[in-house]
């Protein structure tokens, strides 16, 4: 299958900083990624949904200058967590859909661990 | 909306029994994806299941999908103390983006 990768896995960063989340499609071009969040012990929230060139469509209460997504070609997508607290402490996970000749299919990555201290 | 719902929620079972979970969803699908995620870590792919499959297997993982009645079923044999972790699956609606469910904690006792 399609392979997906998040980098780094796992980031320790201070109160205040930035954070920059990549996530890449290795062997297919994603025209679709999405930015997922997960607390501890629960499933995985739908934070955006970006695009290949235009503005990623954020859900509903999620801050959006506060998680920058860049979905610049068709193979990488970045999130960054700004100016970042210890309540973003949390896992990410990006997923990426492309075509595979015959439907879109997506993948998730192996997801990011961040914790702000 | 949620779309995929696992069922159990959690399930306890001693080493080398069967392990059963089930996923319902609401809308039509593409495919559907079950998803392992060990306790801190990262998803780890299991199987792929397509709308037009009734059937999957790979390993000790036999997968199955009713789309009638809108629900799959991930069964796991022999299971082993390394089974242990949280099981999600994942619903490809083509276009939209993937709902999770709350997931199945798998917990299989030595």
């Amino acid at each position: 299958g399609a392979v997906v990768s998040q980098h780094p896995s796992r980031v320790i960063c201070k109160s205040g900083t930035s954070v920059k989340i990549e996530c890449r499609s290795l062997d297919f071009q994603a025209t679709t990624m999405f930015w997922y969040r997960q607390f501890p012990k629960q499933s995985l929230m739908l934070m955006a949904t970006s695009n290949e060139g235009s503005k990623a469509t954020y859900e509903q209460g999620v801050e959006k200058d506060k998680f920058l997504i860049n979905h610049a070609s068709l193979t990488l997508s970045t999130l960054t967590v700004t100016s970042a607290h210890p309540e973003d402490s949390s896992f990410y996970i990006c997923s990426a859909r492309g075509f595979n000749g015959m439907n879109t299919e997506a993948f998730f990555g192996q997801g990011t661990r961040l914790t702000v201290v | 909306s949620q779309q995929g719902e696992e069922d159990p929620q959690a399930l306890s079972i001693q080493e080398g029994e069967n392990a059963t979970m089930n996923c319902s969803y609401k809308t039509s699908i593409n495919n559907l994806q079950w998803y392992r995620q060990n306790s801190g870590r990262g998803l780890v792919h299991l199987i792929l299941i397509r709308s037009n499959e009734r059937e999957k297997h790979s390993g000790r993982l036999r997968v199955t999908l009713d789309t009638s009645k809108k629900s799959s079923s991930l069964l796991i044999t022999a299971s082993r103390a390394a089974d242990t972790a949280s099981y999600f699956c994942a619903t490809d609606a083509g276009g939209q983006n993937f709902v999770f469910g709350p997931g199945t904690r798998l917990s299989v006792l030595p």
